[in-house]
C-alpha cells in the first residue's frame, strides 16, 4: 500500500538557519504530494503542493520538488524564523477518484530565537 | 469563507461511555472525510463520504465507531463504547472536487479525545 517516510525530529535550529526536512514515498501510480503544518492549538493546515513530477511547490519561503526518480519530496527554507515553529507532516494522494490522503508521521521543528 | 467548523474541541469521557463528535464542512465541499490522529503519529483516514454517501470506510472500525453524513452537509462520528486506545484528536477535513484545488484538503481545529 502507499506509504509516507519523514525524517524523524524533533528539528532545533537556530533562526535564520537553513531547514530540510526529509520525506520519500511509495505510491503507484502518479501521486499528488503535499506538506501540511500544524501550529500549536491549530488544525492541519496545507502548506505547498506539487501534482506532477519536477513540479515545484512554494508557499511562505518553503520549497518541495517532486522528484519522481528518488521518490522524495523534500521540504526546503532558507532561512527559518521563530514563527515557523510547528509539527510538519508530508503526505500524498493517489491518482484517481477516491483522494485519500496518507499522511507520515510529522516531524516536530523548534526555531530558537 | 467560513472554513471546516468541528465540536466539541475537547472531551474526557470514560472507557465503555460513548461520544459523538460533529463537524460542518466549508459550504459547496461535496467530499468530507474524518481523520484519527493518535499523539505522535500522523492522521489516519477513518472514513470518507461524497456528498451522503460513503466512498471509504475500510479502516473504520465498525464494531464501535459509525458515522453519517445524511443531508450530504455536516456529519457526525461516533464512539461506542470507547476504549482507552480511542484517545486522540478526531480531524475533519472536506475538499471539492469540481474545483481547480479538488485534491486539496481543508481541516478543522480537531476534536481532543481522552478516554480514561
Amino acid at each position: 500500500g502507499d506509504s509516507v517516510t519523514q525524517m524523524e525530529g524533533p528539528v532545533t535550529l537556530s533562526e535564520e538557519a537553513f531547514l530540510t526536512i526529509n520525506c520519500t514515498y511509495t505510491a503507484t501510480g502518479y501521486p499528488s504530494l503535499f506538506w501540511y503544518v500544524q501550529y500549536p492549538g491549530e488544525g492541519l493546515q496545507l502548506l505547498l503542493k506539487a501534482t506532477k513530477a519536477d513540479d515545484k511547490g512554494s508557499n511562505k519561503g518553503f520549497e518541495a520538488t517532486y522528484r519522481k526518480e528518488t521518490t522524495s519530496f523534500h521540504l526546503e527554507k532558507g532561512s527559518v524564523q521563530v514563527s515557523d515553529s510547528a509539527v510538519y507532516f508530508c503526505a500524498l494522494t493517489r491518482s484517481g477518484s477516491a483522494r485519500q490522503l496518507t499522511f507520515g508521521s510529522g516531524t516536530q521543528l523548534t526555531v530558537l530565537p | 469563507e467560513a472554513g471546516v467548523a468541528q465540536s466539541p474541541r475537547y472531551k474526557i469521557i470514560e472507557k465503555r461511555q460513548s461520544v459523538a463528535f460533529w463537524c460542518n464542512p466549508i459550504s459547496g465541499h461535496a467530499t468530507l472525510y474524518w481523520y484519527q490522529q493518535i499523539l505522535g503519529q500522523g492522521p489516519k483516514l477513518l472514513i470518507q463520504f461524497q456528498n451522503n454517501g460513503v466512498v471509504d470506510d475500510s479502516q473504520l472500525p465498525k464494531d464501535r465507531f459509525s458515522a453519517e453524513r445524511l443531508k450530504g452537509v455536516d456529519s457526525t462520528l461516533k464512539i461506542q463504547p470507547a476504549k482507552l486506545e480511542d484517545s486522540a484528536v478526531y480531524l475533519c477535513a472536506s475538499s471539492n472536487p469540481g474545483q481547480g484545488s479538488g485534491d486539496t484538503q481543508y481541516f478543522g481545529p480537531g476534536t481532543r479525545l481522552t478516554v480514561l
